[in-house]
């Protein structure tokens, strides 16, 4: 399923780089969803984005800055991060939660992401 | 704390025998979906229940929806080697005025040829 498009695939960065993780869906979505995936734990939701508008941040430290230019395009800025942020970085989509709150979400391939 | 719970963490199995994981909640939820994530990929939408007592099949797979709509439970019948992968439940459940979407933490099944 190539719907969802994440780049990089993987990324080593130290704790006072500043790098951005980019995600692109072709599926006609309005909501873009950020999520961590690290080992043992749940799917930990980060940020949710229905057109264009930010509608949710789960407590998420200002180091991880969400962007949102359109309905097909999200970004995750990252600077001064931690090692315990090293994790899979998971990008999803799905249609308009206002509209249709249980839509299934459409995921990426992830952003393996390494903090030395 | 955690509201979804998924049991059992991991599951071997031997190639043929049948394979259930299970999700509960101590609420009630709107909806369940399950997903399932091929090791090193990303999760894949399988389905979703909505009603009460709920099943849905696809192929081997059978999906059932508690009563109370509290828990709901995926069943694999005589496993393949390609159903090797974590399985997660997502839940809705209506919490502080809105949707709330929570994964339970999944079950690893390896599937021993």
């Amino acid at each position: 399923e190539t719907g969802v498009t994440q780049t990089p695939r993987h990324l080593v960065m130290g704790m006072t780089n500043k790098k951005s993780l980019k995600c692109e869906q072709h599926l006609g979505h309005n909501a873009m969803y950020w999520y961590k995936q690290s080992a043992k734990k749940p799917l930990e939701l980060m940020f949710v984005y229905n057109f264009k508008e930010q509608t949710e941040n789960n407590s998420v430290p200002s180091r991880f800055s969400p962007e949102c230019p359109n309905s097909s395009h999200l970004f995750l800025h990252l600077h001064t991060l931690q090692p315990e942020d090293s994790a899979l970085y998971l990008c999803a989509s799905s249609q308009d939660r206002r509209v249709i709150y249980n839509s299934p979400l459409h995921f990426g391939n992830g952003t393996r992401l390494t903090v030395t | 704390g955690q509201q979804v719970m998924q049991i059992p963490q991991y599951q071997h199995v031997q190639e043929g025998e049948d394979f259930t994981t299970y999700c509960n909640s101590s609420t009630t939820l709107s909806n369940i979906q399950w997903y399932k994530q091929r090791p090193g990929g990303h999760p894949v939408f399988l389905i979703q229940l909505v009603k009460s007592g709920e099943v849905k099949k696809q192929k081997r797979l059978t999906f059932q929806f508690g009563e109370a709509k509290k828990n709901s439970s995926l069943h694999i019948t005589a496993t393949q080697t390609t159903d090797v992968g974590t399985y997660f439940c997502a839940a809705s459940l209506w919490e502080g005025g809105g949707n709330q979407f929570y994964f339970g933490t999944g079950t690893s099944l390896t599937v021993i040829p």
